[in-house]
């Protein structure tokens, strides 16, 4: 099946940084990926749809300067929170689009753990 | 507007019981049911999935689940669970172009 990864699994940085996600298809292109947050014990929200080789498409109050996302080929897109700060601690879970089955299914990437101390 | 609705948050139950996750969704447009299972740090896995066909759809580890339109719902099923079933349970729908999710239901499998 399509497999999805994502690296880092976790990071932990110092506040004000900048941490980048990278989400990548390995056996598939895709041509849409999807970036979600979730914190503790809450579901999945989506935070931005990837198009590659155009801007994404943001979320109502996600805020496009602080999450950027590249999404430059069909197998990579990636995510970076700039100056980072403790409230952006969360799991980020990116997904992408491949057909399966006559319909366009997501496969899930591991997820990244991201701590800002 | 589309939703899924998880009626439980948690649901406690003993090995080897029967157990069911409800799912109940709202859709104006025809849409793709799918139950995921998340295990503490990890990502999310696709236990099954509705597209179309047979209403009643198998999925791994011994899930089930039954789609009914008249009542707009997916629950899940299992009729024996084991320890290693604990963890977080995602309702799903895609309808369109985005998956929505629901908030999840928490399996706890107790000895």
């Amino acid at each position: 099946g399509a497999v999805v990864s994502q690296h880092p699994s976790r990071v932990i940085c110092k506040s004000g940084t900048s941490v980048k996600i990278e989400c990548r298809s390995l056996d598939f292109q895709a041509t849409t990926m999807f970036w979600y947050r979730q914190f503790p014990k809450q579901s999945l929200m989506l935070m931005a749809t990837s198009n590659e080789g155009s801007k994404a498409t943001y979320e109502q109050g996600v805020e496009k300067d602080k999450f950027l996302i590249n999404h430059a080929s069909l197998t990579l897109s990636t995510l970076t929170v700039t100056s980072a700060h403790p409230e952006d601690s969360s799991f980020y879970i990116c997904s992408a689009r491949a057909p399966s089955g006559g319909v366009n299914e997501q496969f899930f990437g591991p997820g990244t753990r991201l701590t800002v101390l | 507007a589309q939703s899924v609705t998880q009626l439980d948050s948690q649901v406690p139950v003993f090995e080897e019981a029967p157990v069911e996750l409800r799912c109940n969704y709202s859709s104006s447009v025809s849409v793709y049911l799918f139950w995921y299972v998340q295990y503490p740090n990890q990502g999310l896995q696709l236990l099954l999935k509705y597209l179309s066909g047979s209403t009643l759809v198998k999925g791994i580890n011994g899930f089930e689940a039954e789609f009914n339109k008249s009542q707009t719902s997916f629950h899940l099923r299992k009729p024996s669970v084991h320890i290693s079933d604990t963890a977080e349970y995602f309702c799903a729908l895609t309808g369109g172009f985005k998956t929505i999710f629901g908030a999840g239901t928490r399996l706890f499998v107790k000895a």
